[in-house]
């Protein structure tokens, strides 16, 4: 069964600073990863992906994500962190098959401070 | 990226009453699409995977005779809540898959049961 963990509920970092986002996960085939952000009370926004290729993803706003086979890691990072990346940030991993369902983390509030 | 809307953005109705929520994907098509339900300061929990043109998959516990999905196009997925009670009271995300993949999500729909 595939199932991904979220170590942090809370990050706190000062702006202008680096910032990670944990992830891990779980599966028995290949992996589809995702990194998805939630404002208050809005639906979800597609940040990146890995699916195949570069371990390095870059996607939207300046993030990051590096898949980590190995470590079965797929942490999300920015290198200078701003006010208004505060949100909701989920991980999400879905085997490959096409009958898989996507399975989300538990989510991790990051909290920027001026 | 792909846009996926939802319609209403907020519904406030009676206990006893029917509400339909409608979830489009504006600018791809989508043979799969999803309704998750979101409670407060929690993930995102999967209703039901609905397939154009096929009977909607349930996942344990969650009642199909009261959560009416109905995909009759390739953009086009509708929720509703029959007889709603005021523990139907949640935030629904609806999302779409596209040919990479990927899923988006809908911005959401606040359902308040009086």
């Amino acid at each position: 069964a595939q199932s991904v963990a979220q170590p942090e509920d809370q990050v706190n970092v000062a702006e202008g600073n680096p910032l990670t986002v944990k992830c891990t996960y779980s599966v028995s085939g290949n992996p589809y990863l995702f990194w998805y952000v939630q404002y208050p009370n809005r639906g979800l926004q597609f940040l990146l992906k890995y699916i195949t290729g570069d371990n390095l993803v870059k996607g939207s706003y300046g993030f990051e994500a590096e898949f980590n086979k190995s470590q079965t890691s797929f942490h999300l990072k920015k290198p200078s962190a701003l006010v208004s990346d505060s949100a909701l940030y989920f991980c999400a991993v879905r085997e490959y098959s096409s009958a898989s369902k996507i399975i989300f983390g538990s989510g991790t509030r990051l909290s920027i401070r001026p | 990226g792909a846009v996926v809307s939802q319609h209403p953005s907020w519904v406030i109705c009676k206990s006893g009453t029917s509400v339909k929520i409608e979830c489009r994907s504006l600018d791809f098509q989508a043979t799969t699409m999803f309704w998750y339900r979101q409670f407060p300061k929690q993930s995102l929990m999967l209703m039901a995977t609905s397939n154009e043109g096929s009977k909607a998959t349930y996942e344990q516990g969650v009642e199909k005779d009261k959560f009416l999905i109905n995909h009759a196009s390739l953009t086009l997925s509708t929720l509703t809540v029959t007889s709603a009670h005021p523990e139907d009271s949640s935030f629904y995300i609806c999302s779409a898959r596209d040919e990479t993949n990927t899923q988006y999500f809908g911005p959401g729909t606040r359902l308040t049961v009086l």
